[in-house]
């Protein structure tokens, strides 16, 4: 799986929104991207997904860029209980099965 | 829908000693994952199942390690000879077959060698 790198921390308040960025220059025509998030003391959860086009879920949006070389989660308003560290991931179509995670971004909101 | 569980969800041992974990997927889904997580770092893969077969190990999983999905339904994780370097949070994941099925992750087991 292609690699991507996210900054390893971010702060944000309250009710507003976060835009967590990723890039990931070498990514394949076949290459979904993938986000998920792990909250203290939990397992990864999944966010959101996508190939070309904008997407959108009750949780997240997801911004990609038109190169796709990189790409943007958002979360409209962050709330305390999004304090988790949020992984970008590529996954390729044809041989998807494994996750290969990074170091990700950890989020902290503060009132 | 219970989720994916997993059991036990501490464990701590002696170095040289054998142990094994469960995992329980959900229910309907066909393929089942086993990755360990570090301090500090993301979750790495380990090996993962579609139904009973064991279609792609790492290599992480050294000789010590083994995983079996007997009926296709939960699966164990059994490590022989534990060393300090194996302490790690132990993930188990499910989902359906398909490219961009998400996965459900279950809580984990904390295995801590003394």
């Amino acid at each position: 799986d292609a690699k991507t790198t996210q900054p390893n921390s971010m702060e944000s308040n309250e009710e507003e929104p976060v835009h967590l960025p990723c890039n990931h220059s070498t990514i394949s025509g076949t290459d979904y991207i993938h986000w998920y998030r792990q909250l203290p003391s939990q397992g990864p959860e999944y966010v959101i997904h996508g190939l070309t086009s904008n997407v959108n879920n009750r949780m997240a949006s997801l911004a990609i860029a038109e190169d796709r070389k990189s790409s943007t989660l958002i979360l409209h308003r962050a709330t305390l209980r999004d304090a988790a560290v949020y992984y970008c991931i590529l996954r390729d179509t044809g041989t998807a099965s494994k996750l290969t995670f990074g170091t990700g971004t950890r989020l902290q909101v503060t009132l | 829908d219970t989720g994916v569980s997993q059991n036990p969800r501490h464990k701590i041992t002696k170095r040289g000693q054998n142990v094994t974990f469960r995992c329980d997927p959900i229910s309907e889904h066909n393929r089942l994952y086993w990755y360990r997580q570090t301090l500090g770092q993301g979750p790495e893969f380990l090996t993962y199942f579609q139904n009973e077969a064991q279609l792609e190990k790492s290599r992480l999983l050294s000789d010590r390690f083994s995983a079996e999905r007997p009926k296709g339904s939960f699966s164990t994780l059994e490590i022989q000879r534990t060393e300090q370097g194996d302490s790690a949070m132990y993930l188990c994941a499910s989902s359906l077959v398909g490219p961009y099925n998400e996965q459900f992750f279950g809580p984990g087991t904390r295995l801590t060698v003394l």
